[in-house]
């Protein structure tokens, strides 16, 4: 079973629409992170939690919220989608010492 | 500061043919260096990693990479190209005990020509 997953694998939605993406691990790691990737611009940090009740944004916060529900969950949100938030979307997990991180397989969320 | 910079949007390789990949970085500690690749319409996988120790490092797939510290370079090497090494390939660099900062490049889309 893999270690990091996500849910939905794909989704396609409406602007102006709430969705929520979610990521789960087994790997017993306390930080957890979401990331975006366009083409021509690698992959680029939304938000980023180092336990339960610590919560940071990252460089493209701005329309993007999150939840660490638990130490195994972590859920991103698009409060109201628009088209620009098209994109391939990356959880990831790492250890306290953050130096290598572990990635899901990604959700590809399309909004029209 | 960290950065990563990836020579070459797209490189293209006829089959049998040397791969190289270009990867330089910056960093103000000493990094730990990551090549992913991404394969159509699929996630990140590691290919090999360098932390510490052995500065030429394999990977999967027939993959290596050589850290090299005065030229700040992690180039991607494969001796011979297959036809399934056409992907997306991704250098990463983190570094600095307690960082959650991880780098990535902006990708180097790899194509094999038969």
């Amino acid at each position: 079973d893999a270690d990091v997953t996500q849910t939905p694998r794909n989704r396609i939605t409406k602007t102006g629409k709430r969705i929520m993406l979610e990521c789960s691990q087994t790997k017993g790691h306390d930080r957890m992170y979401w990331y975006r990737q366009d083409p021509g611009l690698g992959l680029r940090l939304i938000y980023y939690s180092f336990d339960v009740k610590d919560i940071n944004k990252g460089e493209i916060s701005d329309g993007y919220s999150v939840s660490r529900q638990a130490q195994a969950k972590f859920s991103l949100s698009l409060e109201s989608a628009i088209p620009n938030q098209t994109a391939l979307y990356f959880c990831a997990t790492s250890d306290l010492t953050g130096r290598e991180q572990y990635f899901g397989p990604g959700t590809r969320l399309t909004v029209t | 500061a960290q950065s990563v910079t990836q020579l070459g949007s797209h490189v293209s390789v006829s089959e049998g043919a040397l791969v190289l990949l270009r990867c330089n970085y910056s960093s103000s500690v000493p990094p730990y260096l990551f090549w992913y690749v991404q394969y159509p319409n699929q996630g990140l996988q590691l290919l090999l990693k360098y932390t510490t120790g052995a500065t030429l490092v394999k990977g999967i797939n027939g993959f290596e990479a050589e850290f090299k510290k005065s030229e700040t370079s992690f180039h991607l090497t494969k001796p011979s190209a297959h036809m399934s090494d056409a992907a997306e390939y991704f250098c990463a660099v983190s570094g600095g005990s307690g960082t959650y900062k991880y780098i990535f490049g902006t990708g180097t889309r790899l194509k094999v020509l038969a």
